[in-house]
């Protein structure tokens, strides 16, 4: 079964609004929790990571969201461009494997 | 540096056929990883090798066969092709297990007809 639920699993939005991106899991053993962004004929690529110790963290334009009671965390895009267009990806990891969501294809329309 | 090295980058494969997708990393990353992705389905593990000398089974490893050749490379074999082997697959390399950033390739683009 999917270990780790994302949603949406499509999402379009204006330049300058605030994607929001959830992902919710049930393992409490997991200890790592990145988000990847993935372009077109890419390899996906780390965007920013949490670990459960902290509720919130912002690189830049993107924020992680992390409720560990509830067992799920968001991903927030601020003022978001076109070029931010992609598939994202969360994560949740223990030990030695990841477990993916299935994907978000983001388009922000200019 | 290069990161993560995989090749080739498309393949066409008839049922039956065998290949090998080989993947390099130049970053003296322990951890090695491929992963296979489907629409709709994210990446999902076929083998990882948490260090030199070790592999062990993800999530789908049936049909495919692994091998830690050394530090740097780690190749995954398709014995015997299957149309529903068709996919993109990337390889993926951290520094210490799954509790770091993992580095992708770019990708192989498999079609089995």
């Amino acid at each position: 079964q999917q270990q780790v639920k994302q949603s949406p699993q499509s999402l379009i939005v204006q330049k300058g609004g605030i994607p929001i991106i959830n992902c919710a899991y049930e393992n409490t053993a997991f200890d790592y929790f990145p988000w990847y962004q993935q372009f077109p004929g890419k390899g996906p690529a780390l965007l920013i990571a949490i670990r459960p110790d902290v509720s919130e963290k912002k690189e830049g334009r993107f924020t992680i969201s992390f409720n560990k009671s509830a067992k799920q965390f968001s991903l927030h895009i601020m003022d978001s461009q076109p070029g931010d267009s992609a598939t994202y990806f969360c994560a949740a990891s223990m030990g030695n494997q990841f477990y993916f969501g299935t994907g978000t294809s983001l388009t922000v329309i200019p | 540096n290069a990161g993560v090295t995989q090749t080739p980058k498309f393949q066409v494969l008839k049922t039956g056929q065998s290949m090998t997708l080989q993947c390099a990393q130049d970053m003296n990353h322990n951890s090695m990883y491929w992963y296979r992705q489907d629409p709709g389905m994210g990446l999902r593990l076929i083998y990882y090798s948490a260090s030199e000398g070790t592999t062990d089974k993800g999530e789908v490893p049936n049909g495919y066969n692994v091998s830690r050749l050394n530090k740097r490379e780690f190749s995954l074999r398709l014995e015997s092709a299957a149309p529903s082997q068709t996919s993109v697959y990337f390889c993926a390399s951290t520094r210490d297990r799954a509790r770091t950033e993992a580095f992708f390739g770019q990708g192989t683009r498999l079609t089995v007809v």
